[in-house]
């Protein structure tokens, strides 16, 4: 069974104090990616990654930055956080293209 | 366009009754894959389903099923005699075809009331 493990699941901090929320698979998946999931503005793509050394921006990439320098894992990285970057976070790992995608268990950061 | 739409933005029914969920998307490919998830209220994201355009006939597992119909752009989702537990957002996705992710609709909150 596929296992996606983020951590933190809550996390609450200030403007500009960086931050690195993990992600790790048990499923040695090659693609890997991140979400943020927002009221009204749905699910959207931050970065993804289609194998080690390899990342991608994805449709709100602004603010974050990624490393892929594992298979395994794939942290989200926020050099300088704000508050509009308070949101829920999933990271997600897949198969192939038309594979499903499995979610961590969500990551629910606060930036004051 | 690649939209996803399900125009339902909140459903509430009463236990035991079947209630059905509406995703209507649009495509240029002919062939490509459909999704379902389930968000509870815990927050997690969770896979239901995945349909192929070959494959129209309907899957039922337990008491969910699935309605794909080509000719409407349609995956229609429905729950049959509905449980508290099954109180949810319900996502239809479908992935890009220019870029590397899955296109959501907004989501259907579901509440079933006891």
């Amino acid at each position: 069974e596929a296992q996606v493990t983020q951590n933190p699941r809550y996390l609450i901090t200030v403007t500009g104090k960086k931050l690195t929320v993990t992600c790790s698979q048990n499923m040695n998946h090659e693609y890997m990616s991140w979400y943020r999931q927002d009221p009204g503005l749905g699910l959207r793509q931050i970065y993804y990654s289609m194998n080690v050394e390899v990342t991608d921006k994805g449709d709100v990439p602004e603010g974050y930055k990624v490393s892929r320098k594992e298979k395994r894992n794939f942290p989200l990285i926020l050099e300088s956080p704000s508050p509009n970057q308070t949101s829920l976070y999933f990271c997600a790992i897949r198969r192939n293209y038309n594979s499903p995608l499995h979610f961590g268990n969500g990551t629910r950061l606060t930036v004051t | 366009a690649q939209k996803v739409t399900q125009a339902q933005t909140e459903i509430s029914v009463v236990e035991k009754e079947d209630v059905t969920l509406d995703c209507v998307y649009e495509t240029r490919d002919t062939t490509y894959y459909l999704f379902w998830y389930k968000q509870p209220p815990s927050g997690e994201l969770v896979f239901l389903i995945r349909r192929n355009s070959f494959d129209e006939q309907n899957e039922i597992s337990g008491r969910y099923s699935w309605n794909f119909q080509k000719s409407t752009s349609s995956f229609n989702f429905t729950i049959t005699a509905s449980q508290v537990v099954d109180s949810a957002v319900y996502f239809c996705a479908r992935p890009s075809y220019n870029t590397d992710k899955l296109i959501f609709g907004t989501g259907t909150r579901l509440q079933v009331f006891p």
